[in-house]
Parts: structure tokens; sequence; C-alpha cells
């Protein structure tokens, strides 16, 4: 069955320190694999898309990177703004379909 | 603003009644989803149309919903005899198909936040 599992559920950070999240899934095949940043009460705002190991994606402090088996999301010198649930979704290979298996999110609060 | 529209907001009933939810998905595309997400859980699929054919449901996607996009724009999702269970953030999502994988994101609405009481 597709899965995907992040850790760690929540992570506490303080201004300027480095950390990295981390999203493990296990797919018959991969068509994509999304990272999006979900605010209290909102929907979730896209942010990446990688499909091949080894790519990378930025974007002002974040980076995402990808491996056959599970993706990291860095945040460098987090800022208290970029305190927000961090959820990575995949896209199967299999079949017909389109839809998003989400894991169930990295809430990540930054202390000024 | 161009982006994914939901309404309502908010919305509160009692276990027993009918609700039905609307989504406007960014003019362009035309895949249009919905999601179910719980506290602490990430969004889990319920069906998605492309134009106006509905070409996959969840079996999450009990008899009680029926979603339908008429004229391959807008959506509405109704719920049937509502159940405490049925409280939840439902969200719309939209795509664009293209042979472009770039295109493939789904882009969220604000969602719609549903209390059975």
């Amino acid at each position: 069955e597709d899965q995907v599992t992040q850790s760690p559920e929540a992570l506490r950070l303080q201004e300027g320190e480095s950390s990295s999240l981390n999203c493990s899934y296990t797919v018959s095949g991969l068509r994509g694999l999304f990272w999006y940043r979900q605010d209290p009460g909102k929907g979730p705002e896209f942010l990446f898309t990688l499909y091949s190991a080894g790519e990378e994606k930025e974007k002002e402090r974040l980076k995402a990177t990808l491996t056959k088996k599970e993706s990291f999301l860095h945040i460098t010198a987090p800022k208290p703004e970029d305190s927000a649930t961090y959820l990575c979704a995949v896209r199967p290979l299999g079949g017909a379909t389109n839809k998003l298996i989400f894991g169930t999110g990295t809430l990540l609060a930054v202390q000024p | 603003d161009t982006g994914v529209s939901q309404d309502p907001r908010h919305k509160i009933t009692k276990r027993g009644q009918n609700v039905t939810f609307r989504c406007d998905p960014i003019s362009e595309h035309n895949r249009l989803y919905w999601y179910r997400q719980t506290l602490g859980q990430g969004p889990e699929f319920l069906t998605y149309f492309q134009n106006e054919a509905q070409l996959e449901k969840s079996r999450l996607l009990s008899d009680r919903f029926s979603a339908e996009r008429p004229k391959g724009s807008f959506s509405t999702l109704e719920i049937q005899r509502t159940e405490q269970g049925d409280s939840a953030m439902y969200l719309c999502a939209s795509s664009h198909t293209s042979v472009f994988r770039s295109y493939n994101e789904q882009f969220f609405g604000p969602g719609t936040r549903l209390t059975v009481l």
C-alpha cells in the first residue's frame, strides 16, 4: 500500500537554527513528490515538486531534495514567519489515479 | 484574486441535516479535486473531475456524499444526513492537465470547516 511518513511530528527551533524535515515514502512508482506549507485554518500552499532522485529545488530559506525512498526539506536560518505545518505528498504512478497521498505533516515552530 | 475559492468558509449543522459546499477552481484549470482533512492529519483524497467527468472516487466517499461539476467549471460537494464523524475541513484543489509535468501541481483553496453537532 502506498504510504507517506513524516518526521518529526513537531519541531521547535530558535530563529537562525537550521534543520531538516524528513518525508519517507513507499509507492509502487512515483509520478511526483510535493511539499506544501499549511498555516492554521488555511488550505495547503504549494512549495515544490520533485520528480527524480537527485533533484533539488530551492525557494528562499527552503531547499527540498529527493532520493529513491525519501525527501528532505532543509530550512536554513529560519525566521518566526516560517512557523507552519509542512506537508509532504506523493502522486503514485500506478493506474490512472491523480490523487495525492499526504503524510501527517511536521509542525514547525520558530521562536524569536 | 485568481486562486481557488470555496464557500462557505465555515458551516455548523445538526446531525441528520444536508449540507452543500461550493468550489471555484483557478479559471484555466480543467481538473478539480476534493479532499477531507481532520485535525492532526494530512488531507485525504475524496474524488476528482476532469472537466465535467468524475473520474475517480475514494472508498471514503460513502453513498451520503455526492459531487458534481456540471459545466466543467465550479463544483459542489453535498453531504446528506450528516453525522458527527463528517466534521472536518473540506478542501478543494485544482490543476491543469498537460504533457509537461510541471503543470501537475494541485493548488488548494482555503477550505470549508464543517462542524456537525
